[in-house]
């Protein structure tokens, strides 16, 4: 257990449908991340919150959308779902300064499948 | 903005020794990740390096340049299990989000 908790593990899901994927950081970590990859891709940047505030935006489509919370949880909001969304979406923490040695840490991710 | 490549995929056999090469473009470096993802699971942490030269740690070893913006990551002695994705990834300055490449495929055969 790598201390950040991502739930729900796997999620079906139809076309055009809304889903709320939720992560709970590694306790004392202030900065959440997220991250798609698709089949056979790299780890594609989405967004990075630190202490309930955005940080940074990566190629984050507008149909998605995400939030930090005061307890530090964060949730990231996928809606009018498309065939291509289908991916695993993994969340990380951070202290805040993740230049520390493993500083980043890495939930198991969830499995989002669209049909 | 921030460019990272890697090689798509290697081969290596059981016992030997692989070196994956990433080299890096970045508007604001803080430090450079390698990170181990077997297929459908979460990425694990190898090294950091945010000083040139060489660190090492058991069979594996990370070198950094920082004015070449290159690293790479040295697998010795390599077994099976270590065939899996490898992700070099760059910490930015300014916000400490992670970039990732897009990873190096792996196989070790016996």
């Amino acid at each position: 257990d790598s201390g950040v908790t991502q739930t729900p593990k796997h999620l079906i899901t139809a076309t055009g449908q809304r889903v709320t994927l939720r992560c709970s950081p590694r306790s004392g970590d202030l900065s959440v991340y997220w991250y798609q990859q698709s089949l056979d891709q790299g780890l594609q940047f989405l967004i990075q919150y630190y202490n309930g505030e955005e940080r940074a935006k990566g190629n984050i489509l507008e149909r998605f959308s995400a939030q930090q919370f005061p307890d530090l949880h964060s949730e990231l909001n996928l809606s009018s779902l498309e065939l291509g969304d289908s991916a695993l979406y993994f969340c990380a923490s951070s202290v805040g300064r993740g230049r520390e040695s493993g500083g980043y840490t890495f939930g198991s991710g969830t499995r989002l499948t669209v049909v | 903005g921030q460019n990272i490549d890697q090689p798509t995929e290697m081969t290596a056999t059981e016992g030997a020794i692989v070196q994956i090469n990433c080299t890096y473009q970045t508007s604001g470096f803080n430090g450079l990740f390698w990170y181990q993802q077997h297929a459908g699971e979460a990425p694990t942490f190898l090294s950091y390096n945010v000083l040139d030269g060489l660190e090492e740690k058991g069979r594996f070893s990370s070198f950094l340049s920082r004015s070449k913006g290159y690293s790479y990551l040295l697998l010795k002695e390599l077994q099976m299990k270590d065939s899996a994705s490898y992700l070099c990834a760059v910490s930015d300055y300014n916000t400490d989000k992670l970039i990732f490449g897009t990873g190096t495929r792996l196989q070790v055969f016996p």
